[in-house]
């Protein structure tokens, strides 16, 4: 069947350093994606979103870019931080109602 | 604002005995969902209402799920009879219908002994 899955399952970057973090999603009709950070004894949290008709969208230290040619969606943190250690999913909306797919996350850690 | 509330947030039982998972999600919040956390397989989605009404149940697992929104504030996942298979983190999340994110409660840990 269709599923979203990351390419890495760990990421280890130092602190300081730039971090990315890749998708792939295989449901073209997807629309809608949003990147989450979960911490560890928490539930995920929003980080980020794009929709199908952007390519690109920064925020603050993150920005997330979209190829809907490959399927392939990437997180990237700027200036990693101890704070950014967590597990990051990418989760996709298949337009079909308000429900979103989740992929299996990365793991990122920030070495000091 | 208070979050998504979800409890119990740990729970250890028996298998065969029955589990109640509850959740009140995020006022004015018209969308609810259900996941189910394991190492294996990630965050599944169980369920999905839409003004308490249920819209995807496509991903409860087996009969032994049920799922119930009597009203816009209240939740419930239940699992009869619960087996070790079934242990997970279980998280209730909500949302405005036409925004998409999902705001996440803490979970509730279930282990099945």
């Amino acid at each position: 069947g269709e599923s979203v899955g990351l390419h890495l399952p760990t990421l280890s970057v130092q602190e300081g350093d730039n971090s990315i973090i890749n998708c792939a999603y295989s449901n073209s009709a997807s629309d809608y994606f949003i990147w989450y950070k979960q911490e560890s004894g928490k539930g995920p949290q929003f980080i980020i979103d794009i929709r199908s008709n952007m390519d690109k969208r920064q925020g603050q230290r993150v920005t997330v870019l979209l190829n809907k040619t490959v399927k392939h969606l990437s997180l990237q943190i700027a200036a990693t931080q101890p704070g950014d250690s967590a597990v990051y999913f990418c989760a996709e909306n298949k337009n079909t109602g308000n429900q979103f797919y989740f992929g299996t996350g990365t793991s990122l850690t920030v070495i000091p | 604002d208070a979050g998504v509330i979800q409890s119990p947030r740990h729970e250890v039982t028996e298998m065969g005995q029955e589990v109640t998972l509850r959740c009140k999600p995020i006022s004015g919040h018209n969308s609810l969902f259900w996941y189910r956390q394991t190492m294996m397989r990630g965050l599944e989605l169980l369920i999905y209402f839409n003004n308490n009404v249920p819209i995807d149940d496509s991903g409860m697992p087996e009969d032994r799920f049920s799922a119930k929104m009597p009203n816009a504030s209240f939740s419930t996942l239940k699992i009869q009879p619960s087996e070790p298979r079934d242990s997970a983190v279980y998280f209730c999340a909500s949302s405005r219908t036409n925004t998409g994110e999902l705001f996440f409660g803490e979970g509730s840990r279930l282990t099945v002994l």
